[in-house]
């Protein structure tokens, strides 16, 4: 147990629908690292947050959308959704003390979404 | 595109023998990690190595890293069932505050009992 959660564990909607993606990082962790992984594409970095701010941003689509909160707890949106969305979703978590970027991740169970 | 590329794409051996996989990758690194995949499930860390770090040991783990090849790799030794498993090399491109992995494609390990 990485001590980062995720909910929901499955998830199947229909194309076109929107949906949420909740993250709760490992306590103390103030970064939290959003994942997709799909068949053809890999393990893909989508969005990173450091305590409550985006940090970085990778393959992210415009209708992804994330956020992190004063609790640190993250959430990933996803609107629009089409079948190519379908995939596995990861939340990472890390310390990212400043000064000391040598930090490895933690990651959640993922969220499996299928869209139909 | 995938910063790091794991080869094989897929091993089988034995248990007991001693497994290797190696990972390329393209730009400088601040350090690179090796995590593991049960199918279907999330990542766990293994090792991290450091850019100034050439060789790392964890149990049965030895990972090496040769920056002037930009490459790593990891054995696995006296292999188990329970190593059965994907391993994916992430290096890590630290920038502006972000220390983002980038995921190679991963070596599917099949340990046969």
């Amino acid at each position: 147990d990485s001590g980062v959660t995720q909910t929901p564990k499955h998830l199947i909607t229909a194309t076109g629908q929107r949906v949420t993606l909740r993250c709760s990082p490992r306590s103390g962790d103030l970064s939290v690292y959003w994942y997709q992984q799909s068949l053809d594409q890999g393990l893909q970095f989508l969005i990173q947050y450091y305590n409550g701010e985006e940090r970085a941003k990778g393959n992210i689509l415009e209708r992804f959308s994330a956020q992190q909160f004063p609790d640190l707890h993250s959430e990933l949106n996803l609107s629009s959704l089409e079948l190519g969305d379908s995939a596995l979703y990861f939340c990472a978590s890390s310390v990212n003390i400043a000064g000391a970027p040598y930090n490895e991740q933690f990651f959640g169970p993922g969220t499996r979404l299928t869209v139909l | 595109s995938q910063q790091g590329e794991e080869d094989p794409q897929a091993l089988s051996i034995q248990e007991g023998e001693n497994a290797t996989m190696n990972c390329s990758y393209k730009t400088s690194i601040n350090n690179l990690q090796w995590y593991r995949q049960n199918s279907g499930r999330g990542l766990v860390h293994l090792i991290l190595i450091r850019s100034n770090e050439r060789e790392k040991h964890s149990g049965r783990l030895r990972v090496t890293l040769d920056t002037s090849k930009k490459s790593s790799s990891l054995l696995i030794t006296a292999s188990r069932a329970a190593d059965t498993a994907s391993y994916f090399c992430a290096t890590a491109l630290s920038g502006a505050g972000s220390y983002q992995l980038t995921f190679g494609k991963g070596t599917k390990l099949s340990v046969i009992p």
